[in-house]
């Protein structure tokens, strides 16, 4: 099993719509992330957790929420999806003191029409 | 506004080559600096990492140099293969050294490296 899983891998969804996309990890890192590449824009944050207590948002927040459900479960909401947030999806965790910095997911594809 | 820049979207190079990828960075708090890869569909893998304290750190093909006065770094693949085709990511974190961890990383848009066989 893949240290980082999210699901699902690939959504077309209506715009209007709520739907959310789902992350877990085996890796026991307390931090954990969710970030939005765009062709030309690179990774960008969208929210992250230092732990189920803590929730922060990223450079790009507006139209998204989440929840820290446990230390393994991050979850990305967003309320009513607009074709502009059209992207590839990737959840990333973290040790404080890992030399390697993040863990990503495979990504989930999620395409507004 | 940016504080970690790949200013060369795309880059080309033969196999057997050397690939040379450029960062370059404004914030002078980084300390710590990491190169990821990415394969499409899949999520961006650690490559090789640089402290500040260091300015060159080697790993079998893969080489990163850190030019602090000039807040550069550069990522060079030697040699070049048709597999290490893929985006570049260049990352940078601050207070790595002093609080003995990371915070959040920094990210650049990424470098487009496609090796011809």
């Amino acid at each position: 099993d893949a240290d980082v899983t999210q699901t699902p891998r690939n959504r077309i969804t209506k715009t209007g719509k709520r739907i959310m996309l789902e992350c877990s990890q085996t890796k026991g890192h307390d931090r954990m992330y969710w970030y939005r590449q765009d062709p030309g824009l690179g990774l960008r944050l969208i929210y992250y957790s230092f732990d189920v207590k803590d929730i922060n948002k990223g450079e790009i927040s507006d139209g998204y929420s989440v929840s820290r459900q446990a230390q393994a479960k991050f979850s990305l909401s967003l309320e009513s999806a607009i074709p502009n947030q059209t992207a590839l999806y990737f959840c990333a965790t973290s040790d404080f003191k890992g030399r390697d910095g993040y863990t990503f997911g495979s990504g989930t594809r999620l395409t507004v029409v | 506004d940016q504080q970690v820049k790949q200013n060369s979207p795309s880059l080309s190079v033969q196999e057997g080559r050397i690939s040379i990828l450029n960062c370059d960075y404004t914030n002078s708090m980084f300390d710590y600096f990491l190169w990821y890869k990415k394969y499409p569909a899949e999520g961006p893998t650690f490559l090789i990492s640089i402290s500040s304290i260091k300015d060159k750190n080697e790993d079998g093909r893969f080489t990163v140099f850190l030019n602090k006065s000039a807040k550069h770094l550069s990522l060079h693949i030697v040699p070049s293969q048709p597999g290490d085709s893929a985006v570049y990511f260049c990352a940078a974190t601050s207070h790595f050294i002093t609080q003995g961890g990371s915070e959040k990383l920094v990210f650049g848009k990424g470098t487009k490296l496609t090796v011809n066989p």
